[in-house]
């Protein structure tokens, strides 16, 4: 059974903070999403990285794709209040399905 | 262009009732996928069909029944509602983005209650 971790579960932090948020997996994926998900509402997509050692900037966010593919991280620079919600990373599995994290809950403190 | 819409918002069940959540999209996408999210445990595949007229199982497909008789449209049934099913139902559609990945695009979600 394929399984992501991600780490913290829950961060707080204060406004024009960094972070980071790790997602890790002991399997192998052709992909790796990050999506992130507001209080009643569903996940919205924010940037797929497809090969190894692969980095993708949007705005502040930094994506990397691990080396081997098995493990992921997002950082965030100078965070504000507007970036709080719940971070989830898939790992695509190289059919259609993804594999979910548990999350990463964020909440920026203005 | 209203993406993933989902019906009902909300939905109280007593034990061993039945209903339908709805999922509908207008983006022509191949692919539909029902999830449920509970807390600490991300998303879990419930149904998926890769067209119409095709469904397969995901990761935990007990308790549910899925039909796909249109590209639009997409609904999930409850056989008999129990209290393990109180959860956050998701509908997604996705597309081919490349040949290693798929753009998947959530619905607002339907949050069930099971007494």
């Amino acid at each position: 059974t394929q399984l992501l971790e991600q780490s913290p579960q829950f961060l707080s932090i204060q406004e024009g903070e960094n972070l980071t948020v790790y997602c890790n997996s002991s399997s192998v994926f052709s992909s790796l999403q990050w999506y992130r998900q507001e209080p009643g509402e569903g996940p919205v997509l924010l940037v797929t990285v497809v090969t190894g050692g692969e980095v993708k900037k949007l705005k502040r966010l930094t994506f990397q794709f691990g080396d081997a593919r098995k493990d992921s991280s997002l950082h965030i620079t100078a965070a504000q209040p507007g970036d709080t919600g719940l971070y989830l990373c898939a790992g695509g599995t190289g059919t259609y399905k993804y594999i979910f994290g548990t999350g990463t809950r964020l909440k920026v403190l203005a | 262009n209203a993406g993933v819409t989902q019906t009902p918002k909300f939905q109280v069940l007593k034990t061993g009732q039945s209903m339908t959540l709805q999922c509908a999209q207008d983006m022509n996408h191949e692919y539909m996928s029902w999830y449920r999210q509970d807390p600490g445990m991300g998303l879990r595949l419930i149904h998926y069909s890769v067209g119409a007229g095709i469904t397969d199982q995901g990761e935990v497909p007990n308790g549910y029944n899925v039909s796909r008789s249109t590209t639009e449209d997409f609904p999930l049934r409850l056989l008999s509602a129990a209290p393990s099913q109180t959860s956050v139902y998701f509908c997604a559609s996705s597309y081919s983005a490349s040949g290693s990945s798929y753009e998947q695009y959530f619905g607002p979600g339907t949050r069930l209650t099971v007494t």
